[in-house]
């Protein structure tokens, strides 16, 4: 069975930092390529981020652009979100989602996590 | 980027009833590289429909999803109660892959 667990959410500062990590499991991770998305209460889901199977290829969301950092540890089947600069508007629950077909990138979201809840305030 | 608007916002509908929701995008998406996802509070989104019209492991046949290039639709022919929920599409053609904003499908 798949599973996506994240964690590393919590309270921040407007300015500060924050890692969120995804431990993956059953299935071999180095296969498949990942995705952060997030969803701001009240609000619809916003893809953010996304890393092809080998680590190579990243790409980020606009609003995300040069604060959000995206990387893995295949030796650990780990995903991680590093982010900094954080706004307000960065308020959200952050899913792990795995995409299917060939570690690319270029395909859907078959297997998501339950979030993890990060919220920027003072 | 390809922006993609669904509509309508809500649907209000009794189970039983047939829905129809509506996914149109800005530009034409390559390959038909659309998907839906169906998300309950507090719970994982969960993949429908993949390809424009490929059902995912496990959809049931009343589930369905068709059309191509900027319009798209997701059919739930007979509503079960299981099926109310926020339905959302997504591109995965061209970077960034983008959702629309939602449709809310509502007990009447």
């Amino acid at each position: 069975e798949v599973q996506l667990l994240e964690s590393g959410g919590g309270l921040v500062q407007p300015g500060g930092s924050l890692r969120l990590s995804c431990a993956a499991s059953g299935f071999t991770f180095t296969n498949y390529a990942l995705a952060w998305v997030r969803q701001a209460p009240g609000k619809g889901l916003e893809w953010v981020s996304l890393i092809d199977n080998s680590g190579a290829y990243t790409d980020y969301g606009d609003s995300v652009k040069g604060r959000f950092i995206i990387f893995r540890d295949n030796s650990k089947n780990t995903l991680s979100l590093q982010m900094d600069s954080l706004r307000a508007d960065d308020t959200a629950v952050y899913f792990c989602a795995r995409h299917g077909g060939n570690g690319a990138g270029w395909d859907y979201l078959d297997n998501w996590g339950q979030g993890t809840l990060v919220t920027v305030s003072s | 980027e390809i922006v993609l608007t669904q509509s309508p916002g809500t649907l209000s509908l009794s189970p039983g009833e047939r829905a129809t929701l509506s996914c149109r995008a800005s530009q034409s998406v390559p390959s038909n590289w659309l998907a839906w996802y169906q998300h309950k509070p507090g719970q994982a989104p969960r993949l429908l429909i993949y390809g424009a019209y490929n059902r995912a492991t496990g959809i049931p046949v009343r589930i369905s999803g068709s059309g191509s290039g900027t319009d798209f639709a997701l059919t739930i022919s007979r509503l079960e109660p299981e099926d109310f929920a926020v339905y959302y599409c997504q591109q995965y053609g061209r970077a960034p892959h983008t959702f629309g904003g939602g449709t809310k499908v509502e007990i009447k």
